[in-house]
């Protein structure tokens, strides 16, 4: 089956620093790959997805990264920013047609100003 | 305003009581989604459609129940059968099952045991 799981719990950063947020995944079918973003008391939304054809995708701010060979994919943002605090979480699906999305538990991303 | 709904984002249960969840989407998908989400855990999903009519269990579907009798409504029943049902409930949709990536998910609700 699929697990995907984050390396930190917790990632402290300064306003204007670079994050880098990862992810581990399991299963080596997995072709599409998503992060979503959630705030405190509030549903996750989307920040950027990739598919498994491609080892870098770029969106306003954030570039998520694909390692297929160790499976792991990472979530860039560029200078911090104190809204940027929430909790981040990967998510994968498989190829297996219907198959369902898999989360990981989350990382706390907290920006000092 | 297109989006999803979700009522009421606070709701209480007593021990031995059935709650319903209410989940609503104007964005026209035929696909709608439950997940529980527990501190410190990744989201889990409980059930899931593919269009009216139509639901399957998720991962933990075990004390639960929904019903899809209109496309805009998925509505989740937290029965007495779930022992541990304090959480916070998350809907989703997306325009079709083979589209799962493009999730869009409601602001949640969160359920509190007295």
């Amino acid at each position: 089956g699929e697990s995907v799981g984050l390396h930190l719990p917790t990632l402290s950063v300064q306003e204007g620093d670079n994050s880098i947020i990862n992810c581990a995944y399991s299963n080596s079918a997995s072709d599409y790959f998503i992060w979503y973003k959630q705030e405190s008391g509030k549903g996750p939304q989307f920040i950027i997805d990739i598919r498994s054809n491609m080892d870098k995708r770029q969106g306003q701010r954030v570039t998520v990264l694909l390692n297929k060979t160790v499976k792991h994919l990472s979530l860039q943002i560029a200078a911090t920013q104190p809204g940027d605090s929430a909790v981040y979480f990967c998510a994968a699906i498989g190829d297996s047609g219907y198959s369902t999305l898999t989360f990981g538990k989350g990382t706390m991303l907290l920006v000092s100003p | 305003d297109g989006g999803i709904t979700q009522s009421p984002k606070y709701l209480f249960r007593k021990e031995g009581q059935n709650v319903t969840l209410s989940c609503e989407q104007n964005l026209n998908h035929d696909a709608m989604y439950w997940y529980r989400q527990d501190p410190g855990q990744g989201l889990r999903l409980i059930y899931y459609s593919q269009i009216v009519n139509d639901f399957q269990k998720g991962d933990i579907a075990e004390g639960y129940s929904v019903s899809r009798e209109k496309k805009e409504s998925f509505p989740l029943t937290v029965t007495s059968a779930q022992k541990n049902p304090t959480a916070f409930y998350l809907c989703a949709s997306s325009p079709e099952i083979a589209d799962q990536e493009t999730q869009y998910f409601g602001p949640g609700t969160r359920l509190l045991v007295l």
